[in-house]
This record gives structure tokens, C-alpha cells and sequence, in this order.
């Protein structure tokens, strides 16, 4: 059964970088599937931030496209998200999902909450 | 556009039916993904494509889709399916993915 797991920082300070890996269980990350990245605000809706393929493919939100960079390391099964320049509106609980090229995203990992303040 | 709509909230008795609708242009051309998701904890998967249902998801949720609106219809709601819904689909340019603005589903 595939299990995914975000793990990282709960406290970025303003204009810093966030970091984040999701490292993945229980399948092989080389065998296929796009890993994703997506964010909920507190309280707020679902956003989508980025993807990527084993072959280190990505695809971005245009609206974060500027900010962010998502990375795969197959030889530990993970991957990671960079997101930059960071301000309170940032803050959220991150999630890391596996899907093919689009929906739908399945499994997600449990979410880690991270907090943008000085 | 590159917006799904959903309606904030919506409630049903218990036991009857209900039905969610996300609404945007790019659904005309892509399926909707729905997922359910409760208070604390991450979103599950319970739609995807025409109308699938992942294992372990009971057969009381479908969905289908028309023009421009996809829907998510719960028959026979439990007391279980209170929670919140989004949809997720490809924007117009079918190059990137956008979510629903999320329907609060209350079970009276």
C-alpha cells in the first residue's frame, strides 16, 4: 500500500525559503505517476502548487510558478518542494499526493502545517 | 476560465440524497475528481473520471457530469458523509490542475 509523508520545518520566518519532502512508501517513485504538492490555508480551500515525474518533469501553478521548485531524489524514494520568498499568506497545511499526468490525486499523505512568522 | 465553483454548504436528512455540482468552463472538456475531506485530516479520493469509485469507497457516492458542471450525488446520506467536498479537474489550457472552492455537506 502506498504511504506518502511530508516532513519539514512548522516555522518560516517572512521572505525565507520553505522546505519540504515527501518521502514515499510502499511503491517506487521510478516506477511512474506524477508527485504533487498541494496546499490548504486555514479554514481556506484546496490549491494545487506543482507535480513532478520521476524524469524530474514538472508542472507549476502559474500563480507560484515564480516561487517554486519541486525536486525528486529516486535513491531515497522522495521529493521535495522549495517555495520562496515566503509571507504569511503562505501559510498552510501541505500536502504530498501521487497522480498520473492530471487528476486524480490518490493517496495524499497526512499534511504537515506549516507557519509563516518572524 | 480557470475557476471551479462549488456551492458553500448544503445539508440533507439523513438518509436521502444530495447533490454537489462544481461548475467551470474546462469541465466541458475534463472529468472531474472529487474528493471528501474531514475536519483535521487529509482529502480522500471518492470519484475520478466518468464516474469511479476507488476501492473501499461505498457505492453510494456517483457522479456524473453535463456541459460545463460536474456532479457528486450522495444516496442515502450516512452521518459519515458530513464533511467538506472539493472537486479537482485541468484548468482550460489542460495544463494545469485547479481545485474546487469546496461544498461543507451537513448531515441533519
Amino acid at each position: 500500500q502506498v504511504q506518502l509523508q511530508e516532513s519539514g520545518p512548522g516555522l518560516v520566518k517572512p521572505s525565507e525559503t520553505l522546505s519540504l519532502t515527501c518521502a514515499v512508501s510502499g511503491y517506487s517513485i521510478s516506477s511512474g505517476y506524477y508527485w504533487g504538492w498541494i496546499r490548504q490555508p486555514p479554514g481556506k480551500g484546496l490549491e494545487w502548487i506543482g507535480s513532478i515525474y520521476h524524469s524530474g518533469s514538472t508542472y507549476y501553478n502559474p500563480s507560484l510558478k515564480s516561487r517554486v521548485t519541486i525536486s525528486v531524489d529516486t535513491s531515497k524514494n522522495q521529493f521535495s518542494l522549495k517555495l520562496s520568498s515566503v509571507t504569511a499568506a503562505d501559510t498552510a497545511v501541505y500536502y504530498c499526493a501521487r497522480s498520473p499526468y492530471g487528476p486524480p490525486f490518490d493517496p495524499w499523505g497526512q499534511g504537515t502545517l506549516v507557519t509563516v512568522s518572524s | 476560465s480557470s475557476e471551479l465553483t462549488q456551492d458553500p454548504a448544503v445539508s440533507v436528512a439523513l438518509g436521502q440524497t444530495v447533490r454537489i455540482t462544481c461548475q467551470g468552463d474546462s469541465l466541458r472538456s475534463y472529468y472531474a475528481s472529487w474528493y471528501q475531506q474531514k475536519p483535521g485530516q487529509a482529502p480522500v479520493l471518492v470519484i475520478y473520471g466518468k464516474n469511479n469509485r476507488p476501492s473501499g469507497i461505498p457505492d453510494r457516492f456517483s457522479g456524473s457530469s453535463s456541459g460545463n458542471t460536474a456532479s457528486l450525488t450522495i444516496t442515502g446520506a450516512q452521518a459519515e458523509d458530513e464533511a467538506d467536498y472539493y472537486c479537482n479537474s485541468r484548468d482550460s489550457s489542460g495544463n494545469h490542475l485547479i481545485f474546487g472552492t469546496g461544498t461543507k455537506v451537513t448531515v441533519l
